[in-house]
């Protein structure tokens, strides 16, 4: 069935430092790749996506990129900052036939920048 | 602001009850997505409408349902309550059936079941 796994659970970097979070998906047929942030209580937001025919894209400190090959992306946001501490997570989905925007979540990345 | 509103912001009923959670997609989207966000299973896709219709169905427990309207606001039942069904629901929305689509995301519902 669909599945994504990301790693890690939590990741503690201090100020400055980069972050990279990872995700790997089960269905080939996948082909949008949204990440989200989700701050204590509020709703997921989107912070940038890559569909399937783009390798990398950036967007200032935020980078995603994707290998198809081995089902992989990941998350990668440089200099840090203690405004980016939040819980992310990685999803998928896939077009096809069925044309749903159904989003498969990863099990989400605390993340912790330490000033 | 994401311009997509749900309501009540809170609820707290209790087991066996049933309850009926609303939400307003943004401007101009035809989808409404609904998702359960729960401590020990993380986002979970329940279920998708397009335009009035049904699209996609996720995990979703059979004492739960949800339909879209005309004026396409969509509102989940949830039925039967247990204790496990507390957790934060959310509905999100896009322009589209989806595919390759960003999702918008409410505020969510916290259903807190005792």
């Amino acid at each position: 069935g669909e599945n994504v796994e990301q790693h890690p659970s939590t990741l503690s970097v201090q100020e400055g430092d980069s972050a990279v979070i990872k995700c790997t998906y089960s269905d080939s047929a996948s082909n949008y790749f949204p990440w989200y942030k989700q701050e204590l209580g509020k709703r997921p937001q989107l912070i940038i996506d890559i569909r399937s025919n783009v390798g990398e894209k950036k967007d200032q400190r935020i980078a995603v990129t994707l290998n198809k090959t081995a089902k992989h992306f990941s998350l990668h946001i440089t200099e840090t900052q203690p405004e980016d501490s939040a819980v992310y997570f990685c999803a998928a989905s896939k077009g096809g036939s069925g044309n749903t925007g159904k989003l498969i979540f990863g099990q989400g990345t605390t993340l912790q920048v330490k000033p | 602001d994401s311009g997509v509103t749900q309501t009540p912001k809170h609820l707290i009923t209790a087991t066996g009850q049933r309850v009926t959670l609303r939400c307003s997609p943004r401007s101009g989207d035809l989808s409404v997505y609904w998702y359960q966000q729960s401590l020990d299973q993380g986002l979970q896709f329940l279920i998708q409408y397009y335009n009035g219709e049904e699209r996609a169905k996720g995990n979703i427990l059979e004492r739960f349902s949800a339909q879209q309207f005309p004026d396409l606001h969509s509102e989940l039942n949830l039925s039967s309550l247990e204790l496990g069904d507390s957790a934060l629901y959310f509905c999100a929305s896009s322009v589209g059936p989806g595919a390759q689509e960003t999702q918008y995301f409410g505020p969510g519902t916290r259903l807190l079941v005792l």
